[in-house]
């Protein structure tokens, strides 16, 4: 079963611009992940938030992390063309490493 | 330096044949090992995972099967292909949890 929704499903912005997608998920994690995937390509992790920490940086993109609400949003600020891909969100709970994922979110920017 | 490889890129099977797609690690010893589908446009699906040689668990009862002969290797296998079973396969490796997992490049499948 799906542990992760993205939302929004789609978006579409101009060069620039920040994009922000939002996961949410269903049970206790250890740890939740972004990962971003080029069209027709493998995924690629992009940065691992731990349940205990509440946001993280690298490079232009922020993540954060509310276990409250059981959510977390992915910011990738000043975007560029190049960031046109997928990016979905993964939670891994238990201690088999398994990672559940959701939907995605596909992001196009427009030059 | 730590690599994956998987193969074919892409494969087209009439109904009722079988399948192998073979994925390998390079760089790293007792990885955990993934195999994930994809249907177009959607998440990805946890078929197997196995934590060392010869353990293999199953996320989804399906028409497919994984081996893992060696530490580094792992396959994915079906005796008769079901359209159904159309997708992209991703091959992953991860020294355990709280580490990101390295993917490989997938296996487009289109079962005829």
């Amino acid at each position: 079963s799906q542990q992760g929704e993205e939302d929004p499903q789609a978006l579409s912005i101009q060069e620039g611009e920040n994009a922000t997608m939002n996961c949410s998920y269903k049970t206790s994690i250890n740890n939740l992940q972004w990962y971003r995937q080029n069209s027709g390509r493998g995924l690629v992790h992009l940065i691992l938030i731990r349940s205990n920490e509440r946001e993280k940086h690298s490079g232009r993109l922020r993540v954060t992390l509310d276990t409250s609400k059981k959510s977390s949003s992915l910011l990738i600020t000043a975007s560029r063309a190049a960031d046109t891909a997928s990016y979905f969100c993964a939670t891994e709970a238990g201690n088999t490493g398994k990672l559940i994922f959701g939907q995605g979110t596909t992001l196009q920017v427009k030059p | 330096s730590q690599t994956i490889h998987q193969w074919p890129a892409t494969l087209v099977q009439p109904v009722g044949s079988p399948l192998s797609l073979e994925c390998t690690v390079e760089g790293t010893s007792n990885p955990n090992l993934y195999w994930y589908r994809q249907a177009a446009g959607r998440g990805l699906q946890l078929l197997f995972y196995s934590v060392g040689i010869g353990q293999i668990s199953s996320e989804v009862p399906q028409n497919l099967s994984a081996s893992r002969p060696q530490d580094r290797q792992f396959i994915l296998s079906s005796k008769k292909l079901l359209l159904s079973d159309s997708g992209f396969y991703l091959c992953a490796w991860s020294t355990g949890f709280l580490y990101g997992y390295t993917f490989g490049s997938g296996t487009r499948l289109t079962v005829v």
